[in-house]
């Protein structure tokens, strides 16, 4: 059966410290991985995009990196701020499974000034 | 209006009423998307419509009922629903739903239900 899980379901630390987000997925054969963002009660905003292809894409204190073989992917958040507290969810496009996207429950982070 | 946008952001309903929740997408994208997200559990796919024919149903019970007139709106009719079906409800669209590597999802802000 194809999974994605993100442990620990939750997760605090204080603010400015360097932080990574882990994801797994069990099956390898997969297209691209997508990290999300979401705030409490609303939808979900994409951060990255990384394709099966890819080793990792950074946009900005955001960096994705993605272990295919091995099932894995990291967000690595640097500098983290009171402003980055949000849940954030990683998503993996399965082989054959068109535009579908398996989630993982998620990493509810809280940034402490 | 941009991206998605989903009315109404919150509803309140008894068990015994007729509800629909609305879904429009402006990016000019071929396939649509249901999703339910519970608390502790992962985003739940329930509906794919592409060019307005559902291509995907992953056993929602019949209470749930998608319509989809054109490729920019999609609507989720209720009724009779239990109270474990309070959720916050996600719709998406995509450029297309078939693909080699997929096509990517943008999400509406969602709507939080609450059956009473």
């Amino acid at each position: 059966k194809q999974e994605v899980t993100q442990i620990p379901a939750a997760l605090s630390v204080p603010e400015g410290e360097n932080l990574v987000l882990n994801c797994s997925f069990t099956d390898s054969a997969i297209y691209n991985l997508q990290w999300f963002r979401q705030d409490p009660g609303k939808g979900l905003t994409s951060l990255l995009l990384i394709q099966s292809s890819q080793r990792e894409q950074t946009s900005g204190r955001l960096n994705a990196s993605l272990d295919k073989s091995s099932g894995r992917s990291t967000l690595y958040i640097a500098a983290s701020q009171p402003g980055d507290s949000a849940t954030y969810l990683c998503a993996v496009r399965f082989y054959g499974a068109n535009s579908k996207l398996t989630f993982g429950k998620g990493i509810t982070l809280s940034v402490r000034p | 209006e941009t991206g998605v946008t989903q009315t109404p952001r919150h509803l309140v309903m008894g068990m015994t009423n007729k509800k629909s929740l609305k879904c429009e997408q402006h990016l000019g994208h071929n396939a649509m998307y249901w999703y339910k997200q519970s608390a502790k559990k992962p985003l739940e796919l329930m509906f794919v419509y592409s060019l307005e024919e559902r291509v995907e149903n992953n056993s929602v019970p019949s209470r749930f009922s998608p319509e989809c007139p054109n490729s920019s709106h999609l609507f989720l009719h209720l009724h009779t629903l239990q109270p474990e079906d309070s959720a916050l409800y996600l719709c998406a669209s995509s450029q297309a739903w078939k693909g080699l590597a997929g096509h990517e999802q943008y999400f509406g802000p969602g709507t939080r239900l609450t059956v009473t």
